[in-house]
């Protein structure tokens, strides 16, 4: 499967802590993006970082990526209640046509 | 929220009949797709649509057929609905750019159960 691979699957964190999660692909990639879901809702895309760069910043979310390694993390900085989500990796290749290839996830409770 | 919307938002449907899927975009971006998500494999693409009556085929397409007769409709059909297509269903759309589609943006999904 091409599908990216998360971890943890699932983390509980206190408010005000910080939250790092992991995203790692099998493929050569165009971009990696990072989307936010909800209970019972649709995926809300966060950030877009290109294959050419290793760091990006949006407010609280710090996305880096490491080609060599294929891998991706994302690090929310002093988490709130309201970040509790699942949060997806999602790769778009033109490997095989170009597609986005999201992992599984990875379920996030901030505890207040 | 970007302008998307998906109908019917909750379905319950028989072995073996046939279903139909809408979705509708207000934003008139390129691109449309077609993903199910169940638990343990996040979202996988069944089908998606570069342009008016040009689709091709993703991940897990078996079962599964589109249309794409007008830019802000995509529908998915399900010729014959089988228990392994209980799911939930989501749209979304994107921008083409210069070199493909980049961030999506999707729709609130659909809850369809076979039984």
């Amino acid at each position: 499967s091409q599908q990216g691979e998360e971890d943890p699957q699932a983390l509980s964190i206190q408010e005000g802590e910080n939250a790092t999660m992991n995203c790692s692909y099998k493929t050569s990639i165009n971009n990696l993006q990072w989307y936010r879901q909800n209970s019972g809702r649709g995926l809300v895309h966060l950030i877009l970082i290109r294959s050419n760069e290793r760091e990006k910043h949006s407010g609280r979310l710090r996305v880096t990526l490491d080609t060599s390694k294929k891998s991706s993390s994302l690090l929310i900085t002093a988490s709130r209640a309201a970040d509790t989500a699942s949060y997806f990796c999602a790769f778009f290749t033109y490997t095989g046509g170009f597609k986005t290839i999201f992992g599984a996830g990875t379920r996030l409770f901030v505890k207040a | 929220d970007a302008g998307i919307t998906q109908s019917p938002r909750h379905k319950v449907t028989e072995t073996g009949t046939p279903v139909t899927l809408r979705c509708h975009q207000t934003e008139n971006h390129r691109y449309m797709y077609w993903y199910r998500q169940d638990p343990g494999h996040g979202l996988r693409l069944i089908h998606y649509s570069y342009g008016v009556k040009d689709t091709d085929k993703g991940e897990v397409s078996d079962g599964y057929s589109v249309s794409r007769s007008k830019t802000e409709d995509f529908l998915l059909t399900l010729e014959s609905a089988t228990s392994s297509q209980t799911s939930v269903y989501f749209c979304a759309i994107s921008e083409g750019r210069d070199r493909g589609p980049y961030e999506q943006y999707f729709g609130p999904g659909t809850r369809l159960t076979v039984t």
